[in-house]
């Protein structure tokens, strides 16, 4: 069957702006992760959903970024008044269960003007 | 938190040539992984290793997981031109709610036919 899939493939927004990157793991998968991949910091854990419910948020930078689930598929990670440092692609990832292989979306290349 | 030094952080070979590089940690993972990101794509898992000690193939890849669990090396036997990409290597301490991957910097591959 398909893959991970993000969307948009690429954003481009304004400093201060809020945005909303969307994906869409492989059908059947509980669990779900996100990551941030960016120049200075490589790839970094971000926060990971098993069915709805986030059990594991540590990585969220700062309040700023959320993230929710719906119907255990569907993830949205939103960032809130953009800063120039979120700049970054975002990567989300699936697994069967928890602990199982992550199968990595394409990521959303996100830049912060 | 957990850091993985990962080395070289880039190499460029001739076709057919031998790599090797590797990851080593500050702390123990009980799973080491590498993935392989070609441009524009999410990271691919190449080899997961599950036991200290375990030296595990996949094709020209073969990947060990260091007997103190705190190291693993890859290597590439006579590299061919779609080898080019960037290896990070992973490590994972699964349980709880703790599933999250711990990325290396990465090696940037490049292969000059």
């Amino acid at each position: 069957g398909a893959g991970v899939s993000q969307s948009p493939s690429n954003k481009v927004t304004e400093k201060g702006k809020d945005v909303e990157l969307r994906c869409d793991p492989i059908s059947g998968h509980t669990a779900l992760y996100w990551y941030r991949q960016s120049l200075g910091q490589g790839l970094e854990f971000l926060i990971y959903f098993q069915g709805n419910s986030a059990p594991d948020k540590s990585g969220l930078p700062s309040d700023r970024f959320s993230a929710e689930r719906t119907g255990g598929s569907v993830s949205t990670l939103t960032i809130q008044r953009t800063q120039q440092e979120d700049s970054a692609v975002y990567l989300c990832a699936s697994s069967t269960t928890p602990g199982l292989t992550q199968y990595f979306g394409p990521g959303t290349r996100l830049t912060v003007l | 938190g957990q850091q993985l030094n990962q080395s070289p952080q880039s190499m460029f070979i001739q076709e057919g040539e031998d790599v090797s590089m590797n990851c080593t940690s500050s702390s123990i993972f009980n799973t080491w992984l590498w993935y392989k990101q070609e441009p524009g794509e999410g990271p691919v898992l190449l080899i997961a290793l599950y036991k200290a000690g375990e030296l595990t193939s996949n094709g020209r890849l073969t990947a060990q997981f260091g007997i103190t669990r705190k190291d693993s090396f890859l290597n590439i036997s006579a590299s061919i031109p779609s080898d080019v990409g960037i290896y990070f290597c992973a490590g994972q301490n699964s349980g709880g709610s703790n599933y999250k991957l711990t990325f290396g910097k990465g090696t940037l591959l490049t292969v000059n036919p």
